[in-house]
C-alpha cells in the first residue's frame, strides 16, 4: 500500500524556522495538503495543493514540492505552533488516500 | 458556515454492533464527498474510506474494506460509519471531512469535532 513519510519530530526555537518534509513515490504526480493537530483537536488544513493557504492561516505557513519530497516550512515559529503536523495526498491513480506518518513539532 | 457535527461518544463491548453519524449543514450535502478518518490512542491519521452522497459512490482503503461500511442518507445530510462486529482494536477517535467533488480538490475541509468509540469488555 501506498505510504506517506514524515520524521516523527521537529524541534524549533521561538522565530526561527521549521520545515518538514513529507516523502512518497506518487507526489510528483498529485498534491499534497498538509494538517495541524492540536492535542483533543481536530485537525485543520494549512496548505493545499503543495502551497496554497487556505484563508485564514498565518503567512508564516508554506508548502513546497520537488520530486517525490514536500516541505512544509514554518517561519518566525510562535509557541501556538507546536502541535503535530500530517501531510496527505492521493495515490497515482487518485482514488484512494493516504495521509503522512505524522511529524510532532516542539517549540523549544 | 459549513460545518460537520458528528455523534456523540460511544462505550460498546466487543462483539456488539455501532453506527456513528455526521451530519453536514451550511452547503450542498450532495455536491461533496464525505471521508472517514481513524486516530488510535497517541498514533496517527488514517484515511478510512469515503463516500460521495449524491450518488453513494463509495470507496473504502485497502485496510479498511471489509471491516467497517459508509453509508449515507442525503435526505437528512449525514453520513454514517458502521461496524457489525465491534473488536477491542476499534477503540479511537473517528473524524468525518469533507472534501469537494473533482480530481484535483483531494484535501478535507472542514473536520467533524470526532467521535470517540471505547471498545471494552
Amino acid at each position: 500500500s501506498y505510504e506517506l513519510t514524515q520524521p516523527p519530530s521537529v524541534s524549533v526555537s521561538p522565530g526561527q524556522t521549521a520545515r518538514i518534509t513529507c516523502s512518497g513515490d506518487a507526489l510528483p504526480k498529485q498534491y499534497a495538503y498538509w494538517y495541524q493537530q492540536k492535542p483533543g483537536q481536530a485537525p485543520v488544513l494549512v496548505i493545499y495543493k503543495d502551497s496554497e493557504r487556505p484563508s485564514g492561516i498565518p503567512e508564516r505557513f508554506s508548502g513546497s514540492s520537488s520530486g517525490t519530497t514536500v516541505t512544509l516550512t514554518i517561519s518566525g515559529v510562535q509557541a501556538e505552533d507546536e502541535a503535530d503536523y500530517y501531510c496527505q495526498s492521493a495515490d497515482s491513480s487518485g482514488t484512494l488516500y493516504v495521509f503522512g506518518t505524522g511529524t510532532k513539532v516542539t517549540v523549544l | 458556515e459549513v460545518q460537520l457535527v458528528q455523534s456523540g461518544a460511544e462505550v460498546k463491548k466487543p462483539g456488539e454492533s455501532l453506527k456513528i453519524s455526521c451530519k453536514g449543514s451550511g452547503y450542498s450535502f450532495t455536491s461533496y464527498w464525505i471521508g472517514w478518518v481513524r486516530q488510535m490512542p497517541g498514533k496517527g491519521l488514517e484515511w478510512m474510506g469515503i463516500i460521495y452522497p449524491g450518488d453513494s459512490d463509495t470507496r473504502y482503503s485497502p485496510s479498511f474494506q471489509g471491516q467497517v461500511t459508509i453509508s449515507a442518507d442525503k435526505s437528512i445530510s449525514t453520513a454514517y460509519l458502521q461496524w457489525s462486529s465491534l473488536k477491542a482494536s476499534d477503540t479511537a477517535m473517528y473524524y468525518c471531512a469533507r472534501k469537494k467533488s473533482g480530481y484535483v480538490y483531494n484535501w478535507f475541509d472542514p473536520w467533524g469535532q470526532g467521535t470517540l468509540v471505547t471498545v471494552s469488555s
